[in-house]
């Protein structure tokens, strides 16, 4: 079964550097997200993405953050400045199409920031 | 903004029983998923139900959805040790922005 795939799973950083956290989407699918889970906390929307641009972004995306799809098939999210409250794990997810369908979400990439 | 919340508790039961979770949340919806989580892992999709929906079934699992009382809940029968995970709802209101709840944590014992 065809899946999210992320790299890398672990990324520990020095508060203050620059991050970028690659996700594979599923082929045929056409909506990309990140999601982020701070530890012990929920699972919180970040940011969607289709048709190589924002669809919808949270309180949380600010400027420090942005995404983008530079080959065609990887979908990264970069961290400008890294703070200590970034360290959380990193969801990817994608979707066929919007409205009525599943999103699959990739292992997750944990962010460590020290 | 929408938000899952599940009613927040700690489930230990004995394999073969049947797992109840509960998840309401506040405003209008598309569809609603659960998801399960293994700890460490990624988010595994289980079931969507659709607005227009009050109940479906996979497998072992039967989700309804009260669309009134702005609730669902998660039935999962004969339960495995395998099913022992961390399991979220999460709402869509058709922007397909997903609002997790903060999860129920299943124990199942063999």
């Amino acid at each position: 079964e065809p899946e999210v795939t992320q790299t890398p799973s672990h990324q520990v950083t020095q508060m203050g550097q620059e991050v970028i956290l690659r996700c594979v989407p599923i082929s045929n699918h056409l909506y990309f997200y990140w999601y982020r889970q701070i530890l012990g906390q929920k699972v919180e929307f970040l940011v969607s993405f289709y048709n190589n641009e924002i669809s919808e972004k949270s309180e949380i995306f600010d400027d420090q953050f942005s995404v983008e799809r530079p080959d065609g098939s990887n979908f990264t999210l970069k961290i400008r400045s890294t703070k200590l409250e970034d360290s959380a794990m990193y969801f990817c997810a994608t979707n066929r199409d919007r409205g009525l369908y599943e999103q699959y979400f990739g292992p997750g990439t944990r962010l460590t920031v020290t | 903004s929408q938000q899952g919340e599940e009613d927040p508790q700690a489930l230990s039961i004995q394999e073969g029983e049947n797992a109840t979770m509960n998840c309401s949340y506040k405003t209008s919806i598309n569809n609603l998923q659960w998801y399960r989580q293994n700890s460490g892992r990624g988010l595994v999709h289980l079931i969507l139900i659709r607005s227009n929906e009050r109940e479906k079934h996979s497998g072992r699992l039967r989700v309804t959805l009260d669309t009134s009382k702005k609730s669902s809940s998660l039935l999962i029968t004969a339960s495995r040790a395998a099913d022992t995970a961390s399991y979220f709802c999460a709402t869509d209101g058709g922007n397909n922005r997903l609002a997790f709840g903060k999860g129920n944590q299943v124990v199942v014992i063999p």
